[in-house]
C-alpha cells in the first residue's frame, strides 16, 4: 500500500519552456504533498508544501511564480517548472502524508523526475 | 547542531559484514526522526519513524537506536548483505524546522 506515481520519470526541454510533473497518490487520500529537489551529492531540499484545496507553502528562497505548484484533489498534486533555463535542471521528487499523519508518519515518494534542460 | 548530518557519505563492506552510521540532528525542540532506504531508480522507503529518546527500533537485519537529548541517531545492519546497497537517508523534525529535513544520506555498498 500507500504508492505515490510521479511522472515524467525524466524529461528534456528547451530553454523557455514550461514543464509539468505529476505526483498521485494511488492508494490512499494526501492531503499533504511536498515537493523537494536534488542536487548532485545534496541532501533533499524542500521546495513547498502542498496542501488539498489552498496555496502551497514555499519554502524561503523558492521563486513561487517559477515553480507553481496545484493540490487540487487528495490524490493529485502537480509541481510547473514555467519558463525552465538550465540552471533548473535537477532532481524533482515529491513525497505525500495521509490524511491523519503528521511529523511521526512516514512519508511516501514518488521516483523523481531528472529535468534538463537544453 | 543546526542541520541534519550523516556520516559517512559513504561507505563499501563486504558481505556479511555489519555496519553502522550516523545521523545527527538538532536536539532542540525534537518531535521525530525517520530514516528512508532509497535503491537506484526506486523511490525512497520508509524503515523507521522514531519520536522517543532511547528508542530502539528493529526490522530484520536492519535496526535503530535514537538519542534525543545529544542529537543522534544509529542506524545498525547485521550481516550485509548486496542487497542492502542503498542510500539511506535520515530526516528530522526538530529544531526550527516546520518541516522534516534531509541529511545528504549515506550510500552503502555491500560488496559480494
Amino acid at each position: 500500500g500507500a504508492v505515490v506515481s510521479q511522472h515524467p520519470s525524466w524529461v528534456i526541454c528547451k530553454s523557455g519552456t514550461s514543464v509539468k510533473i505529476e505526483c498521485r497518490s494511488l492508494d490512499f487520500q494526501a492531503t499533504t504533498m511536498f515537493w523537494y529537489r536534488q542536487f548532485p551529492k545534496k541532501s533533499l531540499m524542500l521546495m513547498a508544501t502542498s496542501n488539498e484545496g489552498s496555496k502551497a507553502t514555499y519554502e524561503q528562497g523558492v521563486e513561487k511564480d517559477k515553480f507553481l505548484i496545484n493540490h487540487a484533489s487528495l490524490t493529485l498534486s502537480t509541481l510547473t517548472v514555467t519558463s525552465a533555463h538550465p540552471e533548473d535542471s535537477s532532481f524533482y521528487i515529491c513525497s505525500a502524508r495521509d490524511s491523519f499523519g503528521w511529523g511521526n508518519s512516514p512519508l511516501h515518494f514518488g521516483n523523481g523526475t531528472r529535468l534538463t534542460v537544453t | 547542531i543546526l542541520n541534519v548530518e550523516q556520516s559517512p557519505q559513504s561507505l563499501h563492506v563486504q558481505e556479511g559484514d555489519s555496519t553502522n552510521f550516523t545521523c545527527s540532528f538538532p536536539s532542540s525542540n525534537f518531535y521525530a526522526l525517520h530514516w528512508y532506504r532509497w535503491e537506484t531508480a526506486k523511490s525512497p522507503e520508509a524503515l523507521f519513524v522514531m519520536t522517543l529518546n532511547g528508542d530502539e527500533k528493529k526490522k530484520g537485519r536492519i535496526s535503530a537506536t535514537l538519542n534525543t537529548k545529544e542529537g543522534y541517531s544509529y542506524l545498525y545492519i547485521k550481516g550485509s548483505q548486496p542487497e542492502d546497497s542503498a542510500t539511506y537517508l535520515c530526516a528530522s523534525l526538530s529544531g526550527s524546522a516546520r518541516q522534516l529535513t534531509f541529511g545528504s544520506g549515506t550510500q552503502l555498498t555491500v560488496l559480494p
